[in-house]
């Protein structure tokens, strides 16, 4: 099984910051199946970073994918209020379907 | 417009099944649903194909859950059985928008139900 695995669990970061967030696969992943979430508290995930790079419809600009292989980021250019939340990454494989990681809760410092 | 609309909040005692509707509108390739326990992160459950009603179940869950639709109502079902405390979360349907997408692009609003005796 594909375990996929976050870093940091925290981050603590102002707004205008640029945020970095990391998700490491326990073994290669498809490119095309790595996928990234926002969640805020009470709310369903929403999606932002489809095919590791590709933005989801109505995501601003300033959030970016990369990464390839067993390493991929998030990256949030210059953090608004809104951006605060949870993210996570999630991947499909044959073997295990669909694995989400554990969470990358981003909080304002 | 692509909606999914969960049933309600509901309470049931260990060992009792629970059952999850989620009432679709514009097209779904594929419904997912995905848990959350409280406090803790996403765990995926399982597939199925509204089209065919193909399903495909998480290792952990299979015995335990059944996947359905009703095309006449264009309603999924997920059905939990012998429920115990640890299956406490938000049970979510999620959307595939096509064949080898591998991503949920909608998502209900989810769906509390409470293991408790």
């Amino acid at each position: 099984e594909i375990v996929l695995t976050q870093s940091p669990g925290t981050l603590s970061l102002s707004p205008g910051e640029r945020a970095t967030l990391s998700c490491r696969a326990s073994q290669t992943v498809t490119t095309s199946s790595l996928a990234w979430y926002q969640q805020k508290p009470g709310q369903a995930p929403r999606l932002l970073i489809y095919a590791a790079s590709s933005r989801a419809t109505g995501i601003r600009d300033r959030f970016s994918g990369s990464g390839s292989g067993t390493d991929f980021t998030l990256t949030i250019s210059r953090l608004e209020p809104e951006d605060f939340a949870v993210y996570y990454c999630q991947q499909f494989d044959t073997s295990s379907k669909y694995t989400f990681g554990q969470g990358t809760k981003l909080e304002i410092k | 417009q692509v909606q999914l609309v969960q049933s309600g909040a509901e309470v049931k005692k260990p060992g009792a099944s629970v059952k999850v509707s989620c009432k679709t509108s514009g097209y779904t390739f594929n419904l997912h649903w995905v848990r959350q326990a409280p406090g803790q992160g996403l765990e995926w459950m399982g597939i199925i194909n509204p089209g065919s009603g193909g399903t495909i179940y998480a290792k952990k869950f299979q015995g335990r859950v059944t996947m359905t639709r009703d095309t006449s109502t264009s309603t999924v079902y997920m059905e939990l059985s012998s429920l115990r405390s640890e299956d406490t979360a938000v049970y979510y349907c999620a959307r595939e928008p096509a064949h080898d997408a591998w991503y949920f692009d909608y998502w209900g609003q989810g769906t509390l139900v409470t293991v408790s005796s």
